[in-house]
Formats: structure tokens, sequence, C-alpha cells
């Protein structure tokens, strides 16, 4: 079966400092992933996906970087953290298919103060 | 911009009450219509989906009601209970698209 992990579960960095979020996916090849951001009480705001290995697509502009080193393996970062960086980051995964149905990681909580 | 619009924004229930959760979309090319349910801490979870040329699909307590001439569809949770306190969001696929375009959510309270 297929399963996503993405670590850390929690992570508290201070304002200027790097960050690297990390996302791996078992069990299935050449999966579509995903990441996304949800603010406190918002909804979820789609940062970056990528349909292989190296192809980025995203969203919105940003301080956030993605990369695909491998075809399971999805990075989320930044050079330097702002404030409004703060969230929960989910990575999401999918393969081709009727809906396209995501499943979704248990998700980082990020604070940067 | 593809815009799903999730209401209510929040929702009490008393146990064994019914939950209804409605949504609305503007793009006609949506062509899938999941539901997730997400709990405190945790990533969504899939919890039903339906596609446009259904009307109603039902899944033990959950039911997806799907009105395509008015571009709305709605959750109902039957019999609630309070493991389903969450948050509820209902989402939109385009046609050929890999993204799904999520509405706000709900944030659900089942009371005993």
């Amino acid at each position: 079966s297929q399963t996503i992990h993405q670590w850390p579960a929690t992570l508290v960095q201070p304002v200027g400092s790097p960050l690297s979020l990390e996302c791996t996916v078992e069990g299935t090849s050449n999966p579509n992933l995903y990441w996304y951001r949800q603010a406190a009480g918002r909804g979820l705001q789609l940062l970056f996906y990528s349909v292989g290995i190296g192809q980025i697509s995203s969203e919105v502009p940003q301080n956030l970087s993605a990369s695909r080193p491998q075809d399971r393996q999805f990075i989320l970062s930044s050079k330097k953290l702002l404030l409004s960086d703060s969230g929960f980051y989910l990575c999401a995964w999918s393969v081709l298919g009727p809906g396209n149905i995501q499943y979704f990681g248990a998700g980082t909580r990020l604070s940067v103060l | 911009q593809q815009q799903v619009k999730q209401s209510p924004q929040s929702l009490i229930v008393q146990k064994g009450g019914i939950s209804i959760i409605n949504c609305a979309y503007e793009n006609t090319a949506f062509d899938y219509f999941p539901w997730y349910q997400q709990f405190p801490g945790k990533g969504p979870a899939l919890l039903i989906a339906i596609r446009p040329d259904v009307s109603e699909k039902k899944e033990g307590r959950f039911t997806i009601s799907f009105n395509k001439s008015a571009k709305q569809f709605s959750l109902h949770i039957m019999d609630s209970q309070p493991g389903d306190s969450a948050t509820y969001f209902c989402a939109a696929k385009g046609a050929g698209s890999y993204q799904l375009t999520f509405g706000k959510g709900t944030k659900l309270s089942v009371i005993p």
C-alpha cells in the first residue's frame, strides 16, 4: 500500500533562517506531488506541484521554493524565513486516474518567530 | 480565478442530528468533486467523492448530493456523532487538470 511521510511534524525557526521540509512517498511510482499551506482557520493554498523529477510548477509568488530530486521525494525550502511563512504545511500525492485523488501527509506545523 | 464557495464556516449539531455542508462552484469544467475530513493537527483525508454525472452518492452515514444545473453540491452526515467533529473541505478538480480547488472549510462540532 502507498504511504506518505512528512517531517518534521513541528518546527520553530527564527526569522531569516533557512527551511527544508521533506516529503517522501512509498508504494507508487511517478506520483504527482504537491505542497500546500494552510493558515489557521483557512483553506488549503496550493504552493507547488510536480508531475515528474525536476518539474516544478509554482502557483503563487512567495519566499519558498520546491525541488524534486527523486521520483518520490519532494522538498520545500526557503533561504530566509519570514514571519508570514508560519503555517501548517502539507504534502500530498496523486496518480493519474479517475479523479486524480490526492492523499495528504500528516503535515508540518511551522512557527517563525 | 476558479473558486469553490463553502458554507457555513462553522456548524454545531447535536448528536444524532444531520449535518449539512454546502458548496457552490463557478467553473463548469470541473469534473470531480471530493470531500475531505481533517482532524486537528492532521492532514486532510478523502471522505467521499462524486462525479457530475451522478446526482447522489452514499457511503455509510455520508451522502453527497450534486445539482449540476445549480452548480452546487453538499455533504450530509446522518446520525452525526461526536467523532465526526472535524473540519470538512469540499473540493473540485478541473477537467484535464492535476489540481484541486478547495473550499475554505467548515468546522463541525457534534455535541452530546
